[in-house]
């Protein structure tokens, strides 16, 4: 079983569509957990922490769920520019500064 | 806009070629990071830095070198790499175990 495993994806959705991803990890004593989205040709940018309470972020909400090993992302309204890979990031190290374990990455382009 | 920042943003080098990577942040981070990614896929873990020493290796082959010159500095010193060397990649910084990774721009390489 991989470490960290995502939706295999791609996603096409219609602008203004709802959409959700799914994340799931192995170690249960992971510490952290967190959302990137990658452009073609560019690095990882943070999209948001996912805390244990849940947040969100304007249209962007994610949600842990510690006892499934499993994390999510929703996007609501989806804009052409939301067409991206999100890479699912789990920090599975206990100590400073190390381990953090991406997915594979799931797909998304949102089609006008 | 990044807070890391990686030079040169593309490098094309020959097999018998020796060439540097470089990477600088100047967020007070304590921990460091190379990456290397393909297309299509996952940034893949090469080295971390924590507090200036190499705290992980990830069995990457010699012809890769890092260095730590300062808190701030990282470099990738690079000799007698293959075609299949070619990749993006990415320097990242951290500053806790619960805090995300901060990726600069990446350079991308082609070995020829």
């Amino acid at each position: 079983r991989k470490e960290v495993e995502q939706d295999p994806g791609p996603f096409n959705v219609p602008e203004g569509a709802t959409v959700a991803f799914n994340c799931t990890y192995s170690n249960s004593a992971s510490q952290s957990f967190f959302w990137y989205r990658q452009d073609c040709r560019k690095e990882p940018k943070l999209l948001m922490s996912v805390y244990s309470s849940g947040n969100e972020d304007g249209r962007f909400t994610a949600q842990l769920n510690r006892a499934s090993q499993y994390i999510s992302l929703l996007i609501r309204d989806s804009k052409l520019s939301d067409s991206a890979t999100y890479l699912c990031v789990v920090n599975m190290g206990n100590y400073y500064g190390q381990n953090f374990v991406f997915g594979p990455g799931t797909r998304l382009s949102v089609l006008p | 806009d990044t807070e890391v920042t990686q030079t040169p943003k593309h490098l094309v080098m020959g097999m018998t070629n020796k060439k540097s990577l470089k990477c600088e942040q100047h967020m007070g981070h304590r921990a460091m990071y190379w990456y290397k990614q393909k297309a299509k896929k996952p940034p893949e873990l090469m080295f971390v830095y924590s507090y200036e020493k190499l705290s992980i290796n990830e069995s990457v082959p010699s012809r890769f070198s890092p260095e730590c010159p300062n808190s701030s500095l990282l470099n990738l010193h690079l000799h007698a790499l293959q075609p299949e060397d070619s990749a993006l990649y990415l320097c990242a910084s951290s500053q806790e175990s619960n805090s995300p990774l901060h990726f600069g721009n990446g350079t991308r390489l082609t070995v020829t």
